[in-house]
């Protein structure tokens, strides 16, 4: 079956621009994730929504950061006022339920020139 | 101390042989524990899961678990030098389950 998508594959933005990156999950999965990979730092968890209930923001750098999910399937990761520290990989990762594996899509590779 | 660790490598190995990578984790809550494998400009890729205490066999590849001494290790018989990739270690996390701490990866070399 299909997997994760997002788009755009590549995004690259001037400083201070808003991006918008999307993310639909495998069919069926209930639970969406947020990754964020970049040099130096390795793959760190940003956000978490699961069904009806309220997301885990927790991990989520600064409040330039935001992301929805619409009826509980695609979702969109929304950085307003792009820096260059944004800069990396935005991966999005599905999951059955909650606790179960969690499998990544392909990727966003954000470039703030 | 990092809540993952893992050897950044790279382990180079040759062809058939058996490579053996490595994971160390502080959480002792921690309940889950998964191996992905991820190749230069591309995403990771889910390859093994572990949930209990032992051996787990899927094809040429062994996670192995052992929680009292907070280690979990990834065996890949017959090597194939299409196996030269990064290889994650990630565990869920004591505050919630759902989340994947992540190791900084071994890169593995598996040499004709």
């Amino acid at each position: 079956g299909a997997g994760v998508s997002q788009s755009p594959s590549n995004k690259v933005t001037e400083k201070g621009k808003d991006v918008e990156l999307r993310c639909d999950p495998i069919s069926g999965h209930t639970a969406l994730y947020w990754y964020r990979q970049s040099l130096g730092q390795g793959l760190e968890f940003l956000i978490y929504f699961q069904g009806n209930s309220a997301p885990d923001k927790s991990g989520l750098p600064s409040d330039r950061f935001s992301a929805e999910r619409t009826g509980g399937s695609v979702s969109t990761l929304t950085i307003q006022r792009t820096q260059q520290e944004d800069s990396a990989v935005y991966l999005c990762a599905s999951s059955l339920e909650a606790e179960f594996e969690q499998y990544f899509g392909p990727g966003t590779r954000l470039t703030v020139t | 101390q990092k809540e993952v660790e893992q050897n950044s490598g790279p382990l180079s190995v040759p062809e058939g042989a058996i490579a053996s990578l490595n994971c160390t984790y502080s959480d002792r809550g921690s309940q889950s524990f998964f191996w992905y494998r991820q190749y230069s400009g591309k995403s990771p890729e889910l390859i093994m899961f572990i949930y209990s205490n032992g051996d787990k066999e899927d094809g040429r590849f062994t996670a192995q678990l052992n929680k009292a001494s907070q280690y979990v290790s990834l065996l890949i018989r017959d090597s194939q030098p299409s196996d030269s990739a990064t290889y994650l270690c990630a565990v869920n996390g004591m505050d919630s389950s759902y989340k994947l701490i992540f190791g900084s990866g071994t890169r593995l070399l598996v040499r004709p």
